[in-house]
């Protein structure tokens, strides 16, 4: 069964912090693995990820892909409470089938 | 440029009740989805098309319907609510070719509570 797993469920970190989120995935047909974040509404796209090694960047935020060992990593640094959101990863399996994560639940404090 | 317009925005509804979600994008999409969120679940697919009428069950159909008469357009229909039902809904479109590929855009969300 297709699965994708976020971790950590939740953080909480100080404003200025450099915070890693992890997306470990196991899914048929890889096509994509995209990266959204959701406040308080629809989730928005951040990243979409293809090729392994490859360093997606905006901003402060950055992703990265390793499909040989299955994962990508969202960071974000010197974090501001903007940031606070849940970030979604999930995974394009085939044409149009996405597996989503959990999400992460980011809380930056002042 | 609306993207993705859900509607209602938020809506109760008594058990047994019936009604429709309205989604409708602008971007000339394919690919449009229906999913429901809720605590700490993710998101689930209900329902998805694949273009003007097709369309196919998803992981989570049973007490769901919807059509797909137009590009634009894919309503969900709700037929004798149920408390399971109380999710927050979301809509959502991708093109199926070109630079934005796979890349899902997605609606407001329509809070529904059913008591």
């Amino acid at each position: 069964e297709d699965k994708v797993v976020q971790s950590p469920l939740s953080l909480v970190v100080h404003e200025g912090d450099t915070v890693t989120l992890n997306c470990s995935y196991e899914v048929t047909n890889f096509r994509s693995l995209l990266w959204y974040k959701q406040e308080k509404k629809a989730p928005t796209f951040l990243f979409m990820l293809t090729s392994s090694g490859i360093e997606k960047k905006s901003g402060r935020l950055s992703s990265i892909l390793d499909k040989k060992e299955l994962f990508s990593i969202l960071n974000i640094t010197a974090t501001q409470t903007g940031d606070s959101a849940i970030y979604l990863c999930a995974v394009c399996s085939g044409t149009y089938k996405y597996i989503f994560g959990t999400g992460t639940r980011l809380k930056v404090l002042a | 440029n609306a993207g993705v317009t859900q509607t209602p925005k938020f809506r109760i509804l008594k058990i047994g009740q019936s009604m429709t979600l309205q989604c409708t994008q602008d971007m000339n999409h394919n690919y449009m989805y229906w999913y429901r969120q809720d605590p700490g679940m993710g998101l689930k697919l209900i329902y998805y098309s694949v273009g003007a009428g097709i369309t196919d069950k998803g992981e989570v159909p049973n007490g769901y319907n919807v059509s797909r008469s137009t590009t634009e357009d894919f309503p969900l229909r709700l037929e004798l609510a149920a408390p399971s039902q109380t999710s927050v809904y979301f809509c959502a479109s991708s093109p199926d070719r070109g630079s934005g590929a796979n890349v899902l855009t997605f609606g407001a969300g329509s809070r529904l509570t059913v008591l």
